[in-house]
């Protein structure tokens, strides 16, 4: 099945503590990005890749890395989250340069920074 | 900056209604406007788009109308459904840049029996 799969879904964690949110695809798409929801203010990028090694910030990147070493994989990485970053991230994936490929979004992951 | 705003934010339909959602953009360059449904505990997903070339598309019960001038889109579920209770972004993009989309600030749409 076509998807694209993030962990963990729920994550609980203290000011300061490093953490990772995993995202994988397995539809071969070169184009992944991160978004963060947050009530009022939509879905907002934070980062995104065109392909392997090619990252890029999109419209809310402070305090947030990613890297893409592989096609499949697009890991967001919080190095000192903080309780402003407590939201509802997604991951979306879609095929580069085919016009009207929709985004396919990972199911969420819901982060809470106390 | 938000360079797509919609409304309103939540919207309370009686099942058969029709709902309507509203969408203005600023930035001209933007010539991909889909629209995405997202289902609780869900990722969004895409539900219709429409490029500037046509004021109108429909697919089923749902229909989007353009207004290129006005720089503004709408989207219309015909017959609303309980099933239809959802939350709705509308978003923009550049044919140039086409994964990389802004999207609105979502309306949460409850369909009631």
């Amino acid at each position: 099945e076509a998807q694209v799969t993030q962990n963990p879904r729920y994550l609980i964690t203290v000011t300061g503590k490093k953490l990772t949110v995993t995202c994988s695809q397995n539809m071969n798409h070169e184009y992944m990005s991160w978004y963060r929801q947050d009530p009022g203010l939509g879905l907002r990028q934070i980062y995104y890749s065109m392909n392997v090694e090619v990252t890029d910030k999109g419209d809310v990147p402070e305090g947030y890395k990613v890297s893409r070493k592989e096609k499949r994989n697009f890991p967001l990485i919080l190095e000192s989250p903080s309780p402003n970053q407590t939201s509802l991230y997604f991951c979306a994936s879609s095929p580069w340069g085919q016009e009207s490929s929709p985004l396919h979004f990972g199911n969420g992951t819901r982060l809470t920074v106390t | 900056q938000q360079q797509v705003k919609q409304s309103p934010q939540s919207l309370i339909v009686q099942k058969g209604g029709i709902s309507i959602i509203n969408c203005a953009y600023e930035n001209t360059a933007f010539d991909y406007f889909p629209w995405y449904q997202q289902f609780p505990g869900k990722g969004p997903a895409l539900l219709i788009a429409i490029r500037p070339d046509v004021s109108e598309k429909k697919e089923g019960r749902f229909t989007i109308s353009f207004n290129k001038s006005a720089k503004q889109f709408s989207l219309h579920i015909m017959d609303s459904q309980p099933g239809d209770s959802a939350t709705y972004f509308c978003a923009a993009s550049m044919t140039a840049s086409y994964g990389k989309l802004t999207f609105g600030q979502g309306t949460i749409l409850t369909v009631h029996p």
